[in-house]
Parts: C-alpha cells; sequence; structure tokens
C-alpha cells in the first residue's frame, strides 16, 4: 500500500483483556517497529524487526506483550492480561533501511478501564 | 547511550512570524538527527533528517534545521509560520551504538501554536 496502515484506530479493552493490534507496512520495506506512545510523550521503543526475525525486543515493558512478523510483512503486537498502565498509542513504522527515517502509521490509541 | 531534550513543552507564535524549536541530544556516537511533526490523531510524519552531509538540513513545508556538534544541538526553523504549521514537533536521535543505529529516541515533543 501506500502508507503503514494500523488497525483497530481505537481500542477500548477491559482490564485483564487480550488484545491484538495489527500493522500492514509498506509493500517491500524490510524493517518494521513498534513505539509505544504514552500520553504526553515521545513515543518510546518497543521492537524491531527484519523481515520476519525480530532482531531487538528490548523496549517490551514485560511478557505480557508479544510481536510476530510471521511472514516478513504484516505485524500483530498483542498485549496479554492488559493494565491500566498500557494505556497508549502504538505506533508502527516500517523502513527500506532501517536508519534513514522511517514512515509511521496514524497508530491505535489503546484505552484499558 | 542517547537522549533528546526539547526545550519548551509549548511554543506560541504570531502567524508570519519566525518560528523556532530548540534540540539538543546526547550521544556517544555520531548522530543521525531527525525532526517529525504530528497532527491531532495522526501518526508522525518525517520533517527533516540529518545524517552527516550538509550541516544545514532543508525539508519539507519550508522547515530547515542545523546540526552544530558543538552545542549538540538541532534546532528547527521556518522564517514565517503559517496556521497550518499548528502541530506537536519531536526531535529524535539515532546513533550506531553496537549496531543499533534503527533504533530512534525522541523528546518529549514541543507543541506549536500559531496565532492568527
Amino acid at each position: 500500500g501506500a502508507g503503514v496502515s494500523q488497525s483497530p484506530r481505537y481500542k477500548v479493552a477491559k482490564r485483564g483483556q487480550d488484545v491484538a493490534l495489527r500493522c500492514d507496512p509498506i509493500s517491500g520495506h524490510v524493517s518494521l517497529f513498534w513505539y509505544q506512545q504514552a500520553l504526553g510523550q515521545g513515543p518510546e521503543f518497543l521492537t524491531y524487526f527484519q523481515n520476519e526475525a525480530q532482531l531487538d525486543k528490548s523496549g517490551l515493558p514485560s511478557d505480557r506483550f508479544f510481536a510476530e512478523r510471521p511472514e516478513g510483512s504484516v505485524s500483530t503486537l498483542k498485549i496479554q492480561r492488559t493494565q491500566q498502565e498500557d494505556s497508549a498509542v502504538y505506533l508502527c513504522a516500517s523502513s527500506q533501511t532501517g536508519s534513514d527515517g522511517y514512515t509511521f502509521g496514524s497508530g491505535t490509541r489503546l484505552t484499558v478501564v | 547511550a542517547q537522549s533528546v531534550t526539547q526545550l519548551g513543552s509549548h511554543v506560541s507564535v504570531s502567524e508570519g512570524a519566525l518560528v523556532l524549536l530548540r534540540c539538543n541530544y546526547s550521544s556517544s556516537v555520531p548522530p543521525y538527527l531527525f525532526w517529525y511533526v504530528q497532527y491531532p490523531n495522526q501518526g508522525l510524519q518525517l520533517l527533516l533528517k540529518y545524517t552527516s552531509a550538509a550541516t544545514l538540513v532543508k525539508g519539507i513545508n519550508g522547515f530547515e534545521a542545523e546540526f552544530k556538534k558543538s552545542e549538540t544541538s538541532f534546532h528547527l526553523t521556518k522564517p514565517s509560520a503559517h496556521m497550518s504549521d499548528a502541530a506537536e514537533y519531536f526531535c529524535a536521535v539515532s546513533a550506531d551504538s553496537g549496531g543499533s543505529n534503527y533504533k530512534l529516541t525522541f523528546g518529549k515533543g514541543t507543541l506549536l501554536t500559531v496565532n492568527p
């Protein structure tokens, strides 16, 4: 596609519920990233894929967070047993090279109630 | 480790006035530097980037930024503000420390308000 597509745009989850956030990167982009943006803050790195390989997951806040990109294109960020502190905008980005600036999606705003 | 400090969480200018958004970085290796803009309920759009070529970088929408190594700064400027420039602006750094130059570290952002 022409841009990075994320779905859903908004998600309200009850505390304890599992959620799955989808990212469809720009076609042909090798690198894919997930960032978390809390209210009033800059985005913070969560994880990085090069094709289907997850090369860096150092930013995932806990073992409740899991990301995958099984075929090297679409990626899913899964959060198990959501908690209120997980409320944030989750941004996906993709890049040809991984170091030359990304193209971001519009994000998924997750609210845990 | 790398970090970014954006001075001023909120900047207000009049339409037609100079825009100056400040960014200072910390990096143990030569950095790549970026400015992104975020409009409400949207993702981040790349305005410009410095990747060790010319120190004065021109971006989209009339913005430019100058890399000053001695001051560890990468301030964003625009000669004349337009109403459509009202948005949040983020400075970011990536540095090839141990092969992790793909990872962006963002500042907390500066909200730009343009008054008519």
